[in-house]
């Protein structure tokens, strides 16, 4: 089957570095997507990983391992305007999106 | 660039009624999505549109909800009638193509069934 599977909820400091996980069994692989998404808002697009390994765009990274399934969302310098949801996402063979419920990043002052 | 619109942005209406909401998506994109968001959950696809025609319907409830997207631009989702269980956030994005699955979504509409 398909799935995603990311932690519901996580928390973190003000300033601090997190990382969020998730990983994927999909049909076919046609790349890893990070979308957030703010309270009562539309998610807006993060990153699209298609190889493996690590890459950066300012504060946040997305890693990924294709031959373990896995990749993860690296924020650092936290921000209290990063308390969001973090969606991870992965087409299937047909191109369509096969969305985690999403992870909760709660910041603290 | 403009974003994709969608309208309304909340709608309260009670069970058994019906509602509709429309969706404008990016100048150009070929591929129109209609999503249920339900709190606390991930998007779920309900529909997707290439141009006019329907790619992928397999999760709308077809006996009360319908979708359309006549001229391959505007989209409008109808549920009718509603149920509690429909209290959601309806998401319309878009995509420059099915194989692009890049998509750019819309602010939503929050729709509350009393």
């Amino acid at each position: 089957g398909q799935n995603i599977d990311q932690p519901t909820e996580m928390t973190a400091t003000e300033g601090a570095i997190v990382q969020i996980n998730c990983t994927y069994q999909t049909s076919g692989f046609n790349g890893l997507f990070w979308y957030q998404q703010h309270a009562g808002e539309a998610p807006t697009f993060l990153s699209y990983n298609v190889l493996d390994g690590l890459e950066e765009k300012g504060r946040f990274s997305s890693f990924l391992s294709r031959s373990k399934g896995y990749s993860y969302l690296l924020l650092k310098e936290l921000q209290m305007k990063d308390s969001a949801s973090y969606l991870c996402a992965a087409p299937d063979s047909n191109y369509q999106l096969i969305w985690g419920a999403g992870t909760k990043l709660i910041i603290k002052p | 660039e403009a974003g994709v619109a969608q309208s309304p942005r909340y709608k309260i209406i009670e069970k058994r009624q019906s509602v509709a909401f429309w969706c404008n998506p990016i100048s150009g994109h070929a591929t129109l999505y209609w999503y249920q968001q339900i709190l606390g959950q991930g998007p779920k696809l309900l529909i997707q549109f290439q141009n006019n025609g329907v790619v992928d319907d397999s999760q709308l409830p077809k006996d009360r909800f319908s979708a359309e997207r006549l001229k391959g631009v505007d989209s409008t989702l109808k549920i009718q009638p509603a149920k509690l269980e429909d209290s959601a956030v309806y998401l319309c994005a878009s995509s420059l193509d099915q194989f692009r699955a890049e998509q750019f979504f819309g602010p939503g509409t929050r729709l509350t069934v009393l």
